[in-house]
């Protein structure tokens, strides 16, 4: 079964820093992985996934992640945070298969500091 | 049309009530979920629904009750639900069932029980 760590619960960046969240993995064959952002009270929107191909993926709102089988990692990065940032993300882990679901991880909640 | 919707935003019941919530797409997705969100915490799967079947039933208390009437509309159906139910309720759909889809999720619902 596979399983998603994501190591940091609250992180605070400056506006206009770069960000990086970090993203574990635990799969025995190639994961399909995603990246949520939940705007406080709102659902979840997809900021990229990654599936196959090229390790390095982009998403929307100038967000991409790097896929690293070796380190089982998929961290998100952005090179310069805007306040409207702040909000909690989920990595996410699913199989190829019709019976699975996606895994969350536990989120992490990202402070934007003026 | 890539949104799911959810009715109603916010709904207050008692513990003797029987309450409803809704959730549509339009996007021609086969698959349809319904989450349970607490405070600070990831979504948790509660059923899933693939070509209008019931295809998963993560242990759900029967107080909970899903339905999905035809491909585009989610129903969940609650009867004397607890105050520990009180939680964002929310509904997502995807193209097929199987954790390699990535879902688009609805606004939610927030529920709070008396």
């Amino acid at each position: 079964a596979q399983s998603v760590t994501q190591p940091d619960i609250h992180i605070t960046v400056s506006e206009g820093a770069s960000l990086e969240l970090r993203c574990n993995y635990s799969y025995g064959a190639t994961p399909y992985l995603f990246w949520y952002v939940q705007s406080p009270g709102q659902g979840l929107q997809l900021l990229l996934k990654y599936f196959s191909g090229d390790t390095l993926v982009q998403g929307i709102k100038g967000f991409e992640a790097e896929f690293k089988r070796s380190q089982s990692s998929f961290n998100l990065r952005k090179p310069s945070v805007h306040w409207s940032d702040a909000a909690e993300y989920f990595c996410a882990v699913g199989a190829h298969s019709s019976a699975s679901k996606i895994i969350f991880g536990s989120g992490t909640r990202l402070s934007i500091r003026p | 049309d890539t949104e799911v919707t959810q009715t109603p935003k916010h709904l207050v019941m008692g513990m003797t009530n029987k309450k409803s919530l809704k959730c549509e797409q339009h996007m021609g997705h086969r698959a349809m979920y319904w989450y349970k969100q607490k405070a600070k915490k990831p979504p948790e799967l509660m059923f899933v629904y693939s070509y209008e079947k019931l295809s998963i039933n993560e242990s759900v208390p029967s107080r909970f009750s899903p339905e999905c009437p035809n491909s585009s509309l989610l129903n969940l159906h609650l009867h004397a639900l607890q105050p520990e139910d009180s939680a964002l309720y929310l509904c997502a759909s995807s193209q097929a069932s199987g954790g390699y889809n990535e879902q688009f999720f609805g606004p939610g619902t927030r529920l709070t029980v008396l």
